[in-house]
């Protein structure tokens, strides 16, 4: 079984560019969430996917987006970026119904730093 | 591997002891409460959850206790080994809809040998 890989491990962007990081779930997941986890904090919901629709999100600004593909894949993507979205991205992906619903599964998170 | 533990609250326990890390909420309307385990490098790992509606669960070596009289949880990790060395991090899932997952602060907790 294969567990949840992110990429890239650590980005460097400047100011005002686009990103998008990349998440492959866990076998036979059906529902991703994106996380940012700033240096210190507790990771802080960005929103969630399920079965390709959004389904879910936290306080975050519209220039956060996100895709689930057909195969449960998942992206973020950032545009206009500010200092401060400097941080670890993490995906998690779970599968709500199978008796573990609470159990996410994280990958190792993209660094991303934003100059 | 980078650091998340900067600037948390720190638990130093002797290998071997019992250790207690403890996490005050906010939210009444929490269903579930969430224990993870945070490695260097690493993304949050799952330890143990509890329903809103009970006041204690075990799992191997964890026990985690709600309170909810005065919102406190709290997990117990019976004979700590130095592989215990991690961020934990206490979380709230309400359920319905989507799982939403509210991670509080962490504390580290560094076990010595």
């Amino acid at each position: 079984e294969t567990g949840v890989t992110q990429s890239p491990t650590h980005l460097i962007k400047t100011r005002g560019q686009q990103v998008t990081l990349r998440c492959s779930s866990q076998s036979g997941h059906n529902t991703v969430s994106w996380y940012q986890q700033a240096l210190g904090q507790g990771p802080q919901f960005i929103f969630q996917y399920y079965r390709e629709e959004e389904n879910g999100r936290g306080n975050f600004p519209p220039r956060f987006s996100g895709l689930q593909f057909p195969n449960y894949s998942s992206e973020l993507n950032v545009n206009a970026l500010e200092l401060d979205d400097s941080a670890l991205y993490l995906c998690a992906s779970s599968s709500p119904g199978t008796g573990f619903d609470n159990e996410q599964f994280f990958g190792p998170g993209t660094r991303l730093t934003v100059l | 591997g980078e650091s998340v533990g900067l600037h948390l609250p720190t638990l130093s326990v002797q290998e071997g002891d019992n250790s207690i890390i403890n996490c005050a909420y906010s939210n009444s309307a929490s269903d579930y409460f969430i224990w993870y385990k945070q490695e260097s490098g690493k993304g949050p790992q799952f330890i143990i959850d509890i329903r809103s509606n009970m006041d204690k669960r075990q799992g191997q070596r964890v026990t985690v206790l709600l309170n909810k009289t005065v919102k406190h949880l709290s997990l117990q990790i019976a004979a700590t080994q130095p592989g215990d060395s991690a961020v934990y991090f206490c979380a709230e899932l309400i359920g319905g809809g989507y799982q939403k997952v509210t991670f509080g602060t962490g504390t580290k907790l560094q076990v010595i040998p």
